[in-house]
């Protein structure tokens, strides 16, 4: 999981600021999923996007959160006005198609803290 | 309601011994991965299965896929203090493009 590049590795906003989260996929690597995680939880999916389009969002909340995956670029997930809810590890996942077999690929995540 | 229903959450055993970690859903998986997650970090990719009645063996896990592609379970054979942490198991059902998680077992194999 080396190779998938989220920066920064720990955010820390005041409540009402906007946090932006980077993901640089793997080489190669055309998909991106982002997943949220509370202390002592497995990980929750928000969004999964391909190059320029998001496929599934599902996940997302419907207001203050949103998600790109530009054809140039890292993906971005975006927090507006944040809360202390917000508060949480978001993890990247990166994959080179879509497939029954296709694997992903974890970063090392971005702990985010909202004061 | 969880779509993949781990059990144990939390196992705590000592070394040597052996443990089994099951994921379960009532939904047809694809595929179903395992990973491993130390704190602080991402998760870490174990395993795929694909094939219903899939056994796959890495040093001490062993992995298998039930037949009817709708569990899996995670056999640890002479559990070490390095095999401490969180394991995930994943899945995409038929059809479906993302990667659903379980809550995870928390595992601590005391020395």
């Amino acid at each position: 999981n080396a190779g998938v590049m989220q920066n920064p590795r720990h955010l820390v906003r005041r409540r009402g600021q906007e946090a932006r989260l980077r993901c640089s996929p793997m080489k190669g690597h055309s998909h991106v999923y982002w997943y949220r995680q509370l202390p002592e939880e497995g990980l929750k999916f928000m969004v999964y996007l391909q190059k320029e389009n998001i496929i599934d969002e599902s996940g997302m909340p419907k207001e203050r959160f949103s998600a790109e995956f530009p054809k140039e670029g890292p993906s971005i997930l975006r927090i507006q006005q944040v809360v202390r809810g917000d508060s949480a590890a978001y993890f990247c996942a990166s994959s080179p198609q879509q497939g029954r077999n296709t694997e992903a690929f974890f970063g090392q995540g971005t702990r985010l803290t909202v004061v | 309601t969880q779509l993949l229903e781990q059990s144990p959450q939390f196992l705590s055993i000592q070394e040597g011994e052996n443990l089994t970690v099951y994921c379960n859903s009532s939904s047809v998986f694809s595929s179903l991965q395992w990973y491993r997650q130390e704190p602080g970090e991402g998760p870490v990719l174990l395993v795929t299965v694909v094939t219903g009645g899939e056994v796959k063996k890495l040093k001490r896990l062993t992995f298998q896929f039930g037949d009817a592609r709708k569990d899996s379970s995670l056999h640890i054979t002479a559990a070490q203090p390095g095999d401490t942490g969180l394991y995930l198991c994943a899945g995409r059902t038929q059809g479906a493009q993302k990667l659903v998680f379980g809550q995870g077992t928390r595992l601590t194999i005391n020395p």
